[in-house]
């Protein structure tokens, strides 16, 4: 167990509907990243936020949006889902917001059909 | 054995052989690289890191060089074993992000053969 906590597993959806993956971070961790995993891209960074606050935007979707709450859990939206949006996504925690090295989740894995 | 990370995405080797991974990073001004392990499953796990004002750093049974002149990371495994088998990713910050974000390469598959 890693310590950052991602729910759900698993999760199967269909074209246009919006889901949220949920992420809890390390204790201690003020950091929160997300990732997205497909076969074709590899690993990409989405977006961080620090303490709360949005720290560095990847290649996120319009149609994607996430927040960090003040409990510093994180909450990924995916919206109007398209098949391509298929992947796993994973959540990640730091202690600082430029840290060397982080944890990883076990991530979500998203279907949409 | 060896492979050429983006060129040849598995590498095979037989346990107890030593293991080869490389990597081409894309960032010059990159300043810290990490290599991470991902098996089937799960996230991707920390194994060693090294800082761009280094060239070598040793871990227990894992080794990472690294070459800024040709941008060119690899991480060898000692006497390699079947618990070794997974996804190798090497990732990369760039230095002027003042953030967390990494670049990850594309991935090698390790395969230990018993």
């Amino acid at each position: 167990d890693s310590g950052v906590t991602q729910t759900p597993k698993h999760l199967i959806t269909a074209t246009g509907q919006r889901v949220t993956l949920r992420c809890s971070p390390r204790s201690g961790d003020l950091s929160v990243y997300w990732y997205q995993q497909s076969l074709d891209q590899g690993l990409q960074f989405l977006i961080q936020y620090y303490n709360g606050e949005e720290r560095a935007k990847g290649n996120i979707l319009e149609r994607f949006s996430a927040q960090q709450f003040p409990d510093l859990h994180s909450e990924l939206n995916l919206s109007s889902l398209e098949l391509g949006d298929s992947a796993l996504y994973f959540c990640a925690s730091s202690v600082g917001g430029s840290n060397y090295g982080y944890t990883f989740g076990s991530g979500t894995r998203l279907t949409v059909v | 054995g060896e492979s050429v990370g983006l060129h040849l995405p598995t590498l095979s080797v037989q346990e107890g052989d030593n293991s080869i991974i490389n990597c081409a990073y894309s960032n010059s001004a990159s300043d810290y690289f990490i290599w991470y392990k991902q098996e089937s499953g799960k996230g991707p796990q920390f194994i060693i890191d090294i800082r761009s004002n280094m060239d070598k750093r040793q871990g227990q049974r894992v080794t990472v060089l690294l070459n800024k002149t040709v941008k060119h990371l690899s991480l060898q495994i000692a006497a390699t074993q079947p618990g070794d088998s997974a996804v190798y990713f090497c990732a990369e910050r760039p230095i002027s992000s003042n953030t967390g974000k990494l670049i990850f390469g594309q991935g090698t598959t390790l395969q230990v053969k018993p």
